[in-house]
């Protein structure tokens, strides 16, 4: 099992839908989480950093629950520029630090 | 301020050559990263240094890969004897830290072609 584990996608929603997407860490000693946003062909960015009372910026809503181990990021009015793979990540003290999931595809449609 | 930068952005060489893939770090970013990505996959670790010395060199597929970084700066990525299996975008990351807070800061990488 990998240590960290999304939904496999691709995920096809309209513009203007809300889409979510999950992801699952087994290494319960991990102590940051993060979403990345990757565009065909670009390098990884940071979309927002996961705290544990959840938090907001924009349309973008991240969620951690701890004691199930698992994060979660749910993007509303979807556009058009969403469209991107998006990497959670999880931050432990210890070997490489940061784990990245194998991603989610989102392609938003007109 | 500047981002992490690598170097060449595009390399193309011929089965059995050697390369070197440069990254420059953020400024003050003691930990530095280096991953692969083939076409369509995700990222695979390779190995991670904090200052000069690398912890974890776990990701390294064989032996005709290795990595050194100095002045807890500057790292090359060094793979001899390359196959076309080595093809892939060779991504590095820097963090100012590794743990708890800190995050990863990636270069656009450096597109390698093994013909």
């Amino acid at each position: 099992r990998k240590e960290v584990e999304q939904d496999p996608g691709p995920f096809n929603v309209p513009e203007g839908a809300t889409v979510a997407f999950n992801c699952t860490y087994s290494n319960s000693a991990s102590q940051s989480f993060f979403w990345y946003r990757q565009d065909c062909r670009k390098e990884p960015k940071l979309l927002m950093s996961v705290y544990s009372s959840g938090n907001e910026d924009g349309r973008f809503t991240a969620q951690l629950n701890r004691a199930s181990q698992y994060i979660s990021l749910l993007i509303r009015d979807s556009k058009l520029s969403d469209s991107a793979t998006y990497l959670c990540v999880v931050n432990r003290n210890y070997g490489q630090n940061f784990v990245f999931g194998p991603g989610t595809r989102l392609s938003v449609l007109p | 301020g500047a981002g992490v930068s690598q170097s060449p952005s595009n390399k193309v060489t011929e089965k059995g050559k050697d390369v070197e893939l440069r990254c420059d770090p953020i400024s003050g970013h003691t930990a530095l990263y280096w991953y692969r990505q083939r076409l369509g996959q995700g990222l695979e670790f390779l190995i991670y240094f904090q200052g000069n010395s690398a912890p974890d060199k776990s990701g390294l597929p064989s032996d005709r890969f290795s990595a050194e970084r100095t002045g807890e700066s500057v790292s090359t990525l060094t793979i001899q004897r390359t196959q076309q299996e080595d093809s892939a975008v060779y991504l590095c990351a820097s963090s100012f830290g590794t743990g708890k807070g800190n995050t990863q800061y990636f270069g656009p990488g450096t597109r390698l072609t093994v013909l």
